[in-house]
């Protein structure tokens, strides 16, 4: 899906380091998402954005944190992560939050240490 | 909320055979998108498909809305067709489009 790239492919950081996942799609797309796939278990959402407003937290801790500047930009930041935290993590775009297709970067595989 | 099962679980097939691989839903639905994962973990779109049937080279995909399921259709198959299938839905009248996925199929294609 090389309308939606994700940086880095690959992050290894410790607990107490601070990092950002960013997502850029070029799909002229409104809404963006980030999902969490931990080895084993289906995609879960994280958090949805649209036209730049948060639209849904599913629950998700803390210690990350959801930035969307624009909607052609998405950002996940990272701080004292836990080890149940590494996992492969996924962005999406769609047209709009309804009745439209979502289309994936390849996603950033997170480990930490 | 809304439940997807996918089956069967797992899947081996020699080079060239044909399988169908299904997907149940619990509710109705707005969305209904078939992914592949390949082995470096890329998600890629193969239907979206929330009725009817779509027809893509070798893939083919049906979505009997009103009955609740989809059935994804692999002719010919091949070693590169290995890896896991999700199905993933979106929830009728949901306030946002997430996506809800199933526990994929993971296919493996011996030559």
């Amino acid at each position: 899906e090389t309308g939606v790239t994700q940086t880095p492919r690959h992050l290894v950081m410790g607990m107490t380091n601070k990092k950002s996942l960013k997502c850029e799609q070029h799909l002229g797309h409104n809404a963006m998402y980030w999902y969490k796939q931990s080895a084993k278990k289906p995609l879960e959402l994280m958090f949805v954005y649209n036209f730049k407003e948060q639209t849904e937290n599913n629950s998700v801790p803390s210690r990350f944190s959801p930035e969307c500047p624009n909607s052609s930009h998405l950002f996940l930041h990272l701080h004292t992560l836990q080890p149940e935290d590494s996992a492969l993590y996924l962005c999406a775009s769609s047209p709009r939050t309804s009745n439209q297709p979502q289309h994936f970067g390849d996603g950033t595989r997170l480990s930490i240490l | 909320g809304i439940q997807v099962e996918q089956s069967p679980p797992d899947l081996i097939l020699q080079e060239g055979a044909n399988s169908t691989l299904r997907c149940n839903f619990s509710d109705s639905v707005n969305n209904l998108q078939w992914f592949h994962q390949n082995p470096w973990g890329q998600l890629i779109n193969l239907f979206y498909i929330p009725s009817g049937t779509k027809q893509n080279g070798r893939l083919s995909a049906t979505t009997v809305a009103t009955e609740r399921y989809s059935l994804l259709y692999i002719s010919s198959s091949q070693t590169t067709d290995s890896g896991v299938y999700f199905c993933a839905v979106g929830e009728y009248g949901g306030a946002t489009n997430k996506l809800i996925f199933g526990t994929g199929t993971l296919l493996a294609v011996q030559p």
